[in-house]
């Protein structure tokens, strides 16, 4: 089963910030936190992942929280374009382990 | 440069039929991920190779499911005896090392139909 919890969707206006959230109350402290999204009809992509620290790339930025329990995905100026699902997920990694296990995801519109 | 290519991109069979869904990795990528998503769920995993090596196998849903690798570059998934519940859509994915960033890159997939 899927370690995080997220709401099932949001809307957006075009031009604003999105803030999508995401709980995993039950991280544990080698676990990376992970965001991909998957515009309709296409593989997902990947977005941005921390462990503990925000972290920022050109597509986003991650803000995990101090306590590690809940993190908070920022796309600064949504387009239409941004329009897809998107999957926050915990991942471990060690050994032969590179399971990538997704939940449900979070359905973002953005709207004109 | 090519990202991941899957072929077909769709595929209809009659119950009972095999079927191969072949995976084209990004070049150099020693990872390989084969992923089923159903409509309106996220991908489930089904099997993970380094290279030529099938490490994890742990989520293939029966023993009708069949994956290789022997090349360590193309893949091919291989449905055997196909049921309705098959139908899917398969993702398969890339990265280029087996450590470290989990960041994988995926096909378009190919949307399985079982009649």
């Amino acid at each position: 089963d899927a370690k995080t919890t997220q709401p099932p969707s949001m809307d957006c206006a075009e031009g604003r910030a999105a803030n999508l959230p995401c709980n995993h109350s039950t991280i544990s402290g080698n676990e990376y936190v992970y965001w991909y999204r998957q515009i309709h009809s296409q593989g997902p992509q990947y977005i941005i992942h921390g462990l503990k620290n925000n972290e920022t790339n050109e597509m986003a930025s991650l803000i995990i929280t101090e306590d590690r329990k809940s993190s908070t995905l920022i796309l600064p100026h949504a387009t239409l374009r941004d329009t897809a699902v998107y999957y926050c997920i915990v991942f471990l990694a060690g050994g032969n382990n590179r399971k990538l296990i997704w939940g449900l995801g979070t359905s973002l519109a953005v709207n004109p | 440069g090519a990202g991941v290519s899957q072929s077909p991109r769709y595929k209809v069979a009659k119950r009972g039929q095999d079927v191969a869904l072949r995976c084209d990795p990004i070049s150099g990528h020693v990872s390989l991920f084969w992923y089923q998503q159903a409509l309106g769920q996220g991908p489930e995993f089904l099997t993970y190779f380094q290279n030529e090596a099938q490490l994890d196998k742990s989520g293939l849903p029966s023993d009708r499911f069949f994956a290789e690798r022997p090349e360590g570059s193309v893949s091919t998934l291989k449905i055997q005896r196909t049921q309705q519940e098959d139908s899917a859509v398969y993702l398969c994915a890339s990265s280029l090392v087996p450590e470290g960033s989990n960041e994988q890159f995926f096909g378009p997939g190919t949307r399985l139909t079982v009649l």
